[in-house]
């Protein structure tokens, strides 16, 4: 079974301070995405990262994809109450790669307090 | 252009009832998912679609649960009986083939069983 496990589970932080969030497994992906979900919403994509070693930014948000495409990284700079969410990390696993699913973390709960 | 539409945002009813959820997936897209969503197991995929038909139905938790997809445009989940541990928000998502198949999620809906 492909796992996806995202650390910490829960993150509670003041604003301006930085974070990062893991997402790990010992399958490799041939892409990866991070949703942020709202509460009451679905889950949005952020972003996709398809190479090893690839890092995109979003403004203050710096994604990265390992070398060996198992795992991926989030790191929030100078954190904002509106960055508050539950943060997803989703794979497409290479074994399934000629199907539409995705493999989703259970999720990082990140508070920021004003 | 619309998103996912799911039907409807909260649903109250009462053990061994007979619940419908409905989704309309965004025009084009091939994929359609439905998902579980708790504290406790995070999001669990129930079953998809592709190109109105069932793919994988492995997490659909019993027969209480099934899913149909007449034509590309309606999707919906039934749970008869109903029973309290259902409990949850279940999502729609669709989304299209090739690429990194990102998933566009419906607003979710909010299933409470008395």
């Amino acid at each position: 079974t492909q796992l996806l496990e995202q650390s910490p589970q829960f993150l509670s932080i003041q604003e301006g301070e930085n974070l990062t969030v893991y997402c790990n497994s010992s399958s490799v992906f041939s892409s990866l995405q991070w949703y942020r979900q709202e509460p009451g919403e679905g889950p949005v994509l952020l972003v996709t990262v398809v190479t090893g070693g690839e890092v995109k930014k979003l403004k203050r948000l710096t994604f990265q994809f390992g070398d060996a495409r198992k795992d991926s990284s989030l790191h929030i700079t100078a954190a904002q109450p509106g960055d508050t969410g539950l943060y997803l990390c989703a794979g497409k696993a290479v074994s399934s790669s000629n199907t539409g699913k995705l493999i989703f973390g259970q999720g990082t709960t990140l508070q920021v307090k004003p | 252009d619309a998103g996912v539409i799911q039907s409807p945002r909260h649903e109250v009813t009462e053990m061994g009832q007979e619940v419908t959820l409905r989704c309309k997936p965004i025009s084009g897209h091939d994929y359609l998912f439905w998902y579980r969503q708790t504290m406790m197991r995070g999001l669990e995929l129930l079953i998809y679609f592709n190109n109105n038909v069932p793919i994988d139905d492995s997490g659909m938790p019993e027969d209480r649960f099934s899913a149909k997809m007449p034509n590309a445009s309606f999707s919906t989940l039934k749970i008869q009986p109903s029973e309290p541990r259902d409990s949850a928000v279940y999502f729609c998502a669709s989304s299209l083939s090739g690429g990194y198949n990102e998933q566009f999620f419906g607003p979710g809906t909010r299933l409470t069983v008395l």
